[in-house]
């Protein structure tokens, strides 16, 4: 069992959807968790970045954090083409070296 | 500011033959990492590096070597070529390496082993 799963997809959805991308963990020391974009050919960035349990929200994008399930959400809303892109989540216990445990990454597209 | 920068974007290599991919980031940045990516396995750590002159091993280190001898730099070196080598390639930086800092990627390099 992989330490972080995360539904591959392809997830196809119309512009202006909202979307929730999902990763489940099995590591309970994991307290930092990260959601990173990923466009074809390009390196990942980083988009969100929550800590512990609970939401962030940012523009368009809410982080939900669920530690007693071991679940992580992302949730786009008023989704757009520029959107579409494959996002991995990341988490971690603690420094040093920002040791990252990685999900698969799930691509979304967006259809206008 | 090119931030980090990695080449070549890409490349082939018969089975045994030797390289080097190259990382230069301009961000001053302390840590240094690089990352392999295969296609629904997300990103794994090779080696990692906190300052010139230090490196250490990540999650899957086998196959690979890497030096520091600058800030700058972060070069990852293949020995004797393997299939299972082939991938797409980061290198990453943050400045202190908290875990709740920003990793600064590369546009990566694809790499194949044929």
């Amino acid at each position: 069992q992989k330490e972080v799963e995360q539904d591959p997809g392809p997830l196809s959805v119309p512009e202006g959807a909202i979307v929730s991308l999902n990763c489940t963990y099995s590591n309970s020391a994991f307290q930092y968790f990260m959601w990173y974009r990923q466009y074809s050919r390009k390196g990942p960035e980083l988009l969100m970045y929550t800590y512990s349990s609970g939401n962030k929200e940012d523009g368009r994008f809410t982080a939900q954090v669920d530690k007693s399930s071991k679940y992580i959400s992302l949730f786009i809303r008023d989704s757009q083409p520029s959107d579409s892109a494959t996002y991995l989540c990341a988490m971690s216990a603690s420094h040093p070296g920002n040791m990252l445990t990685f999900g698969g990454g799930t691509r979304l597209m967006v259809k206008p | 500011n090119a931030g980090v920068t990695q080449t070549p974007k890409f490349r082939i290599l018969k089975i045994g033959q030797s390289m080097t991919l190259q990382c230069t980031q301009d961000m001053n940045h302390n840590y240094m990492y690089w990352y392999r990516q295969d296609p629904g396995m997300g990103l794994k750590l090779i080696y990692y590096s906190v300052g010139a002159g230090i490196t250490d091993k990540g999650e899957v280190p086998n196959g690979y070597n890497v030096s520091r001898s600058t800030t700058e730099d972060f070069p990852l070196r293949l020995e004797l070529a393997a299939p299972s080598q082939t991938s797409v390639y980061f290198c990453a930086t943050t400045k202190g390496g908290s875990t709740n800092e920003k990793l600064f990627f590369g546009s990566g390099t694809q790499l194949s082993v044929l």
